[in-house]
């Protein structure tokens, strides 16, 4: 199994351009996460997804960031535009609910934003 | 609402110490509670897991017991070594239907040879 799978690693970008993160979950996993960490706020859920479907997007900071989740396999989360505050490592997770129990969240390598 | 408070780090051990982090938590229901670790440079990586009252939880040396009755879950190791050091999250979650984690601050451990 590949894992989750987030593209790119790192990105450097300037102040006011668009930046499009990328996230493969896990096959057979319905539910995705994307979260913020920096070293002010911790970590932060932004916003989930269950069956392609966002159920809560209360953590998402403003209007500046989107996220989309078309089909199983992909999710983006999208800042236009951009600024030095957004500076930051993002994270995807993905989870396999409908089993017994308590799924296990299973992280992605995470994406390094530094917004210039 | 519901939360998780983790004792402050950073915390330094020497190699073989015995370890604990506190973690206390605050949840309207009955939660599930967690400890996932982060190694430098990675993602976060379920370390452990209790699902109910008086439940043990372990993994790689690692344990923490459930505790209603002080709504704690402390995470313990007898025996330090070099490649724990991480940084540890606490967690709960109250409704396993939408999988929501919510997290503590992390505690940083360092382990000196």
């Amino acid at each position: 199994d590949a894992g989750v799978i987030q593209s790119p690693r790192h990105e450097v970008t300037e102040m006011g351009q668009e930046v499009t993160l990328r996230c493969k979950p896990i096959s057979g996993h319905n539910s995705l996460f994307w979260y913020r960490q920096t070293m002010m706020r911790g970590l932060e859920l932004l916003i989930y997804f269950n069956n392609n479907v966002p159920i809560d997007d209360s953590g998402m900071p403003e209007d500046r960031f989107s996220a989309k989740m078309p089909n199983a396999s992909f999710s983006t989360l999208k800042i236009q535009p951009s600024e030095p505050r957004d500076s930051a490592v993002y994270f995807c997770a993905s989870r396999r609910t409908g089993t017994s129990g308590v799924g296990e969240q299973f992280f992605g390598p995470g994406t390094r934003l530094t917004v210039l | 609402g519901d939360s998780v408070t983790q004792m402050e780090g950073p915390v330094t051990l020497s190699e073989e110490a015995f370890l604990t982090i506190n973690c206390t938590y605050t949840a309207t229901g009955y939660p599930s509670l967690f400890w996932y670790v982060q190694y430098p440079g990675e993602g976060l990586q379920l370390l452990l897991k209790a699902t109910k009252a008086d439940d043990k939880g372990s993994n790689k040396g690692f344990e923490a017991t459930y505790r209603k009755e002080t709504t704690s879950f402390h995470l313990e190791k007898g025996s330090v070594q070099v490649s724990d050091s991480a940084v540890y999250f606490c967690a709960l979650i109250v409704s396993s239907n939408t999988g929501k984690l919510i997290f503590g601050q992390g505690t940083t451990l360092q382990v000196k040879p």
